[in-house]
């Protein structure tokens, strides 16, 4: 059973323009979350994470919303730029799991044209 | 600053053949995983570890082993390797406590004819 799931696999939008990605989770012991990028050939890093305890997180152009009851939560990046080209990787994770592991989403690919 | 370093980079086995891949990190931390990354699912965990000397089984542990000897060091084994098991293999790594981010190395590409 997929616990954090990324429903679109891919996602195209303008240079400039706003990218919003999804993510949705069932098990409801998760309480925190993260947002991982990753370029071809490189391992996946750390982009930006939001703790149940709030429903916004920005960090510069990125921001991430949650939304508790829905068991959803995005990814916003404006404006989106060339470089933001990526594949974003939802994940999370549960207070009494051992050793900080983490749950992942199967990713979205995301391309942003010039 | 190195990092969490993977190696081999790309390997080819035949079926049943055996091998290791080796992580090494550089950053102290206490905690260390493997994960495998297939089309259309995502990063599954494999094995991690909480300490020296420690494992334990992650989502998908069967034809798999682990050793943390060393600290640095996290070894994810194959042992008689099948189809199934070509992947790209990440190993990561984090401090103990709270809600640390995991650092990633740059992969494993394996292919198993």
């Amino acid at each position: 059973d997929q616990q954090v799931k990324q429903n679109s696999p891919s996602l195209s939008v303008q240079e400039g323009r706003i990218s919003i990605l999804n993510c949705d989770y069932t098990n409801s012991m998760f309480d925190y979350f993260l947002w991982y990028k990753k370029y071809p050939a490189e391992g996946p890093t750390f982009l930006i994470s939001i703790s149940s305890i709030k429903d916004k997180n920005e960090d510069g152009r990125f921001t991430v919303f949650l939304n508790k009851s829905a068991k959803h939560l995005s990814l916003h990046i404006v404006p989106s730029q060339p470089g933001d080209s990526a594949v974003y990787f939802c994940a999370a994770s549960a207070r009494e799991t051992s050793g900080s592991r983490l749950t992942f989403g199967e990713g979205t690919q995301l391309t942003v044209n010039p | 600053n190195a990092g969490v370093t993977q190696t081999p980079k790309f390997r080819v086995l035949k079926t049943g053949q055996s091998m290791t891949l080796l992580c090494a990190q550089d950053m102290n931390h206490e905690y260390m995983y493997w994960y495998r990354q297939d089309p259309g699912m995502g990063l599954r965990l494999i094995h991690y570890s909480v300490g020296e000397g420690t494992t334990a089984k992650g989502e998908v542990p069967d034809g798999y082993n682990v050793s943390r000897l060393k600290k640095q060091n996290f070894l994810l084994g194959l042992e008689s390797a099948a189809p199934s098991q070509t992947s790209v293999y990440f190993c990561a790594s984090n401090p103990s406590g709270g809600r640390n981010i995991q650092y990633f190395g740059a992969g494993t590409r394996l292919s198993v004819l």
